[in-house]
């Protein structure tokens, strides 16, 4: 069975302490993985695709990593408006069907 | 660039009653999602669709049903809402490698 699962549950940084959150994955023949940032509210927001073990991505203070079984969302120098819950999703091969995590809530202190 | 609208936003209903939830999205995607999002469980596919007309069952179909008449709209219907429906919907649309575009949210309440 296809599964993602993401860790910590919740992270607590204060401003400028770097962290990574986990994204561990068994999907068959994976296509794609996905990273999304949600705020409170809102619908998840689009961050990064990576397609194959050894790509990476960034953008600002983010950057996603991939290997054959995880992903890795790194924060550099995190600020409180990075406080989100962040959403890793696979896409396995077959059909255009993502499987979710259940997110990592970060929380950013000044 | 409007993206996924969803509507409508928030929506109070008796145990019993039915309503329609409406996802119109303006990217010419061809799949579209409904998803159900629950406290401590993720997101859940209730239903999505691969192209007009057509849809298809999620993990938790149950007591929802869908239309997919045109392209660019998908409808999630509950015929008789019970309190276990009480959750915020999340419309998705992608086209067929991309990352989902995701609508703001419903939030329902079942009394």
């Amino acid at each position: 069975e296809d599964q993602v699962t993401q860790s910590p549950e919740a992270l607590r940084l204060q401003e400028g302490e770097s962290s990574s959150l986990n994204c561990s994955y068994t999907v068959s023949g994976l296509r794609g993985l996905f990273w999304y940032r949600q705020d409170p509210g809102k619908g998840p927001e689009f961050l990064f695709t990576l397609y194959s073990a050894g790509e990476e991505k960034e953008k600002e203070r983010l950057k996603a990593t991939l290997t054959k079984k995880e992903s890795f969302l790194h924060i550099t120098a995190p600020k409180p408006e990075d406080s989100a819950t962040y959403l890793c999703a696979a896409l396995p091969s077959g059909f255009q069907k993502l499987v979710f995590g259940t997110g990592t809530r970060l929380l950013v202190s000044p | 660039n409007a993206g996924v609208t969803q509507t409508p936003k928030f929506r109070v209903l008796k145990t019993g009653q039915s309503m329609t939830l409406l996802c119109a999205q303006d990217m010419n995607h061809e799949y579209m999602y409904w998803y159900r999002q629950d406290p401590g469980m993720g997101l859940r596919l209730i239903h999505y669709s691969v192209g007009e007309g057509t849809t298809a069952k999620g993990e938790v179909p149950d007591g929802y049903n869908v239309s997919r008449l045109k392209k660019q709209n998908f409808l999630l219907g509950l015929e008789s809402a019970a309190p276990s429906q009480t959750s915020v919907y999340f419309c998705a649309s992608s086209s067929q490698i991309g990352g989902y575009t995701f609508g703001s949210g419903t939030r329902l309440t079942v009394v």
